[in-house]
Order: C-alpha cells, then structure tokens, then sequence
C-alpha cells in the first residue's frame, strides 16, 4: 500500500458544483495533515492544514478520519480559479516529513 | 515577501554532464528539503536537512546525485553524470522548524531539468 493515496482523476465540474476529494494514509503515526494547491507548472502552496476536528475555510472543507486513515477535502461553489491540482500530504515518514500524495486533478469549467 | 530562491529555473543538458541547483532557502528556516517530480511518480523527497545536517537522502540515488548545505543560506543538488531518467521538476523546500514537520513547507519556484 503506497503511504499516501490519491484518486488522480481529472474531476471535470461545472462552476458551482461542489467537488469532493478523498485520500488514505497507510502510517497510523502520522500526526499532521495538510491539503497543498499546486497550479499547472507551479510550485505547491499549502491550502489548509486539516484538524482532527474537521475546519473550514470559506468554500473549503477539510475532515479528517483517523479510524479510517482517511483525508477529504470538499470544494462547495467552485470556481473556474479553482482548478488546479489538489495534492494530499500527510507527515510521518521515518523522520516525521512529509509525504506527498500524487494529487488530484480538478478542471473547473464555466 | 520571504521566498525560496532556485537557480536555474530551467536547464537543458546532454547526458553525462554535471548539473548542479541551488536554493536560498527562507531566513530562519532551519530545515530544508529536496524534492523531485515526475508526472508518473508526482512529488519524491529526495534528502533533506535540519540545521545544515543531513537528515534523510534515502530518496536519491547515491551513485549519481549528491546533496549538500555548505551553508545556512545555500543549499546545492548535484547530479553527475545526468541521465535521461533524470529529466524532472526539482524543487527546493524550507520549513521554520522540525523534524516532525508539523507546519507550512514553502517551496521554491523549482528547477526544471531536461537530460537529452
């Protein structure tokens, strides 16, 4: 099992559609979590870390399911500036870095 | 507006040359990464370091490629004698503290790198 797993799609949505994503983790060590936005020929920019609890951040929705070792992040109104590549990343390799899934991509059409 | 530097940004070389990147990682930041993507593999750590140390390079392969911190403002990734298969994406990344990585990784703009 790869440590962190991705649906790569492409999701092809209409704006206004809401989106989810879904990710699994096979280290049940790992502590932090995050959700990183890379756009096309772009570096990665962190999008929101995702809390036990579950956060939110306007359109945006992280939860996190620790039992199920399962990340999902949930895109509400989307927006054509919201396509891009939405890449999981999990902490918790032999040093507690970070392990990047290979990302799921997500094309917002109008 | 703090960033992580790499140079070049772009290379083209012939197989068996030597490549080096650089990367100015953040003032303070004390843990700096290497990375490399690849559309089939997507993002691969390649080594990394904590106060100028190395931590982990289990990700490079050690014949080729070699990685070093001669100081905290400069970090280098070189790789000789290049190989087609080494075509890819290289990104340099810094972080204010860790390991365990519990915060933001800021990544730079990247090198990419095309072996003919």
């Amino acid at each position: 099992r790869k440590e962190v797993e991705q649906d790569p799609g492409p999701f092809n949505v209409p704006e206004g559609a809401t989106v989810a994503f879904n990710c699994t983790y096979s280290n049940s060590a790992s502590q932090s979590f995050f959700w990183y936005r890379q756009d096309c020929r772009k570096e990665p920019k962190l999008l929101m870390s995702v809390y036990s609890s579950g956060n939110e951040d306007g359109r945006f929705t992280a939860q996190l399911n620790r039992a199920s070792q399962y990340i999902s992040l949930l895109i509400r109104d989307s927006k054509l500036s919201d396509s891009a590549t939405y890449l999981c990343v999990v902490n918790g390799g032999s040093q507690g870095n970070l392990i990047f899934g290979k990302g799921t991509k997500l094309s917002v059409k109008p | 507006d703090a960033r992580v530097t790499q140079t070049p940004r772009h290379k083209v070389t012939e197989m068996g040359q030597e490549v080096t990147m650089r990367c100015q990682p953040i003032l303070g930041h004390n843990t700096v990464f290497w990375y490399r993507q690849t559309m089939m593999q997507g993002l691969e750590l390649l080594a990394y370091f904590r106060n100028r140390a190395p931590l982990d390079d289990s990700g490079m392969p050690k014949d080729r490629f070699s990685a070093e911190m001669p100081d905290a403002t400069l970090a280098t990734l070189k790789i000789q004698p290049s190989e087609p298969r080494d075509s890819a994406v290289y990104f340099c990344a810094s972080a204010r503290q860790g390991p365990p990585i519990t915060g933001e990784l800021f990544f730079g703009e990247g090198s990419r790198l095309t072996v003919l």
